[in-house]
């Protein structure tokens, strides 16, 4: 079965500082990943995936993330932060045998600073 | 393109009164999925539906919790005998195919059970 670790629980930036978000996941076949975003009270929003290919996607309001298999990590960036951006942030990851079910990250919370 | 709708999107009830939830996925997705979420956590997945077919169901969902799809479109989610534990957003997603298909959510459901 797969698991993703989010290792920080909340992130405070600056506007328009550079942004990391940390993910790292298990699971034993080549992972599908995702990023998807939280506004309070809402559903979850797709940033952006990975399947296979290029191991740098991009995705919408200017994120990109980058697959590292020998890490097993897929941490999300943004090169300049908006205040817009304060949200919840998920990492997930689905398989790709088997149930087809996606696992969740427990989150990391950013707060964006003026 | 409706996206994945959710119904109610909030419910309070006393404990022990048993509650139903209504989703209604994007029209031509073949897969739902329903997943549990708490304050400061991911989303956990409860389970999943392939069409009509129930294929896969979490430890976290125990007996008082059912889900339907029986014509393979919208689906139910039911709690008989509420706890103070359920209290929780719960989301339904869906999406064509396997996991190598992204995931859409609606904007959940809030049970508050006191």
């Amino acid at each position: 079965a797969q698991s993703v670790t989010q290792p920080d629980i909340h992130i405070t930036v600056s506007e328009g500082a550079s942004l990391e978000l940390r993910c790292n996941y298990s699971y034993g076949a080549t992972p599908y990943l995702f990023w998807y975003v939280q506004s309070p009270g809402q559903g979850l929003q797709l940033l952006l995936k990975y399947f296979s290919g290029d191991t740098l996607v991009q995705g919408i309001k200017g994120f990109e993330a980058e697959f590292k298999r020998s890490q097993s990590s897929f941490n999300l960036r943004k090169p300049s932060v908006h205040w817009s951006d304060a949200a919840e942030y998920f990492c997930a990851v689905g398989a790709s045998t088997g149930g087809f079910k996606t696992i969740f990250g427990a989150g990391t919370r950013l707060f964006v600073k003026a | 393109d409706t996206g994945v709708s959710q119904d109610p999107r909030h419910k309070i009830t006393k404990r022990g009164q048993n509650v139903t939830f209504r989703c209604d996925p994007i029209s031509e997705h073949n897969r739902l999925y329903w997943y549990r979420q708490t304050l400061g956590q991911g989303p956990e997945f409860l389970t999943y539906f392939q069409n009509e077919a129930q294929l896969e169901k979490s430890r976290l969902l125990s007996d008082r919790f059912s889900a339907e799809r029986p014509k393979g479109s919208f689906s139910t989610l039911e709690i008989q005998r509420t706890e103070q534990g359920d209290s929780a957003m719960y989301l339904c997603a869906s999406s064509v195919g396997g996991s190598g298909n992204t995931i859409y959510f609606g904007e959940g459901s809030w049970l508050t059970v006191v």
